[in-house]
């Protein structure tokens, strides 16, 4: 059974900082990465994919994929009091319809 | 913007009593999944759908839920007898195929009395 963590469960980082989000699972056979990002009474909504190791950089956000250490990560670049928000990774193994996610990293950007 | 939408928002049930949601998936998305965050914010996948037809679903859902999407109708989600444990927000999601995004309506958030 898939078990994927994040960390930290929160932060709080001054405007125009980089921000790192970290998330590791277990299921060395996963196939596909996401980052969805939820802010306070809304949907979630996907930020990020990736679904080789490597690095994918879209505008402010930058994905990180290690296979090999079961971890991928999402960096923020020159963080917006609007980035706050919860962050959640997901993932989804080989055979399987579902995506398991993290429980979340509650992130504040503070102006 | 996702226009995945659910209703209600909002939903309030006592104890044993039967509470029953609705999504309408995005137009063009023949796959549905349903998701429940509890107030930790965890993720429990619970059943998905491609088309009419069940692709997954977890142990709890075979015993106390329901769901279905059938052909022009919106997909539902239904609790026979309700429990405290089951207050959550119940996300509903849709996408292109298996692989692709998952896009999700704003959920209904369910309070059993």
């Amino acid at each position: 059974q898939q078990n994927v963590q994040q960390s930290p469960e929160s932060l709080i980082v001054p405007e125009g900082a980089r921000t790192s989000l970290n998330c590791t699972f277990s299921d060395s056979a996963s196939q596909y990465f996401w980052w969805y990002r939820q802010h306070s009474g809304k949907a979630p909504k996907a930020l990020m994919s990736i679904f080789s190791n490597g690095e994918k950089e879209e505008g402010r956000f930058t994905i990180h994929l290690n296979k090999a250490s079961l971890h991928f990560s999402l960096h923020i670049r020159d963080s917006q009091p609007s980035d706050s928000a919860l962050y959640l990774c997901a993932v989804r193994s080989s055979g399987s319809w579902q995506l398991i996610f993290g429980s979340g990293t509650q992130l504040t950007v503070m102006p | 913007n996702s226009k995945v939408i659910q209703t209600p928002r909002y939903l309030v049930k006592g104890q044993g009593q039967k509470a029953k949601m609705r999504c309408i998936p995005e137009k063009g998305h023949p796959v549905v999944f349903w998701y429940q965050q509890n107030k930790n914010n965890e993720f429990k996948f619970l059943i998905n759908f491609q088309n009419q037809e069940v692709l997954q679903q977890i142990d709890m859902t075979e015993k106390r839920f329901s769901a279905e999407c059938p052909s022009n109708s919106p997909c539902s989600l239904e609790i026979q007898s309700s429990e405290a444990g089951d207050s959550a927000l119940y996300l509903c999601a849709s996408s292109l195929d298996n692989y692709a995004e998952q896009f999700f309506g704003p959920g209904t958030r369910l309070t059993v009395l």
